[in-house]
């Protein structure tokens, strides 16, 4: 069964960083290009951004809120995809859920509070 | 960005009703819409891609029709798993986007 599972997730104070984790199993992981999405009350769904298979290059995108403080990478051999979050914002404070890029799999997410 | 928006934003119905909610899109994204369902506290879960190809495993209850701006989810006759938020979402560019929701309730 494919499966996708976080964690990582937790409490933050405003500035700080945390990096949360994807752990894939079941599936050729490699050759899957993977998404994160969040998840706030106000906000909805947004996309957080994405990143391809190393063989189609490995190279990654991200939505405007988030360029420059979030950084998507991805370790093939552990099948495990992250997102390192920094200089972290109270508007940061999501369910962060991670999904195949047909997304049709998905994690069933982990919280992350940034608050003082 | 592309914005999504759908409508209603909540939908009172009953067993068996006939249940259509419309999504619309501010600029053409061709067919690359997809329907999500979401219960509260789980992840989003794909019913429809490419705006009315079913999903394997999901009920053919569950249709999607549309294309360019408009876009329509219809559940034929609604089942009580159906309660639920429902969410369209465009993928013609990397960066997706998201309806704001529709929530059936009873």
């Amino acid at each position: 069964e494919l499966q996708l599972v976080e964690s990582g997730g937790g409490l933050v104070k405003p500035g700080g960083s945390l990096r949360v984790s994807c752990a894939a199993s079941g599936y050729t992981f490699s050759h899957t290009w993977m998404s994160w999405v969040r998840q706030t009350p106000g906000k909805g769904l947004e996309w957080v951004g994405r990143i391809k298979s190393k063989n189609d290059g490995g190279t990654t995108d991200y939505a405007a809120p988030v360029k420059g403080r979030f950084i998507i990478s991805r370790d093939d051999s552990q099948k495990t995809l992250y997102l390192q979050m920094n200089s972290l914002q109270t508007e940061d404070t999501a369910v962060y859920y991670c999904t195949t890029y047909a997304f049709d799999i998905w994690g069933p997410g982990t919280m992350v509070t940034v608050s003082s | 960005d592309i914005q999504m928006t759908q409508s209603p934003s909540t939908l009172s119905a009953s067993v068996g009703d006939r249940v259509t909610i419309t999504c619309r899109a501010s600029q053409s994204v061709n067919n690359w819409v997809a329907w999500h369902q979401q219960k509260p506290g789980t992840a989003p879960k794909l019913l429809i891609y490419k705006a009315s190809s079913l999903q394997s495993g999901v009920p053919s209850r569950f249709s999607g029709s549309g294309s360019g701006t408009e876009f329509t989810l219809t559940i034929s006759s609604l089942q009580p798993d159906d309660f639920a938020t429902y969410y369209c979402q465009q993928y013609n560019t990397y960066s997706w986007t998201f309806g704001q929701g529709t929530k059936v309730e009873i």
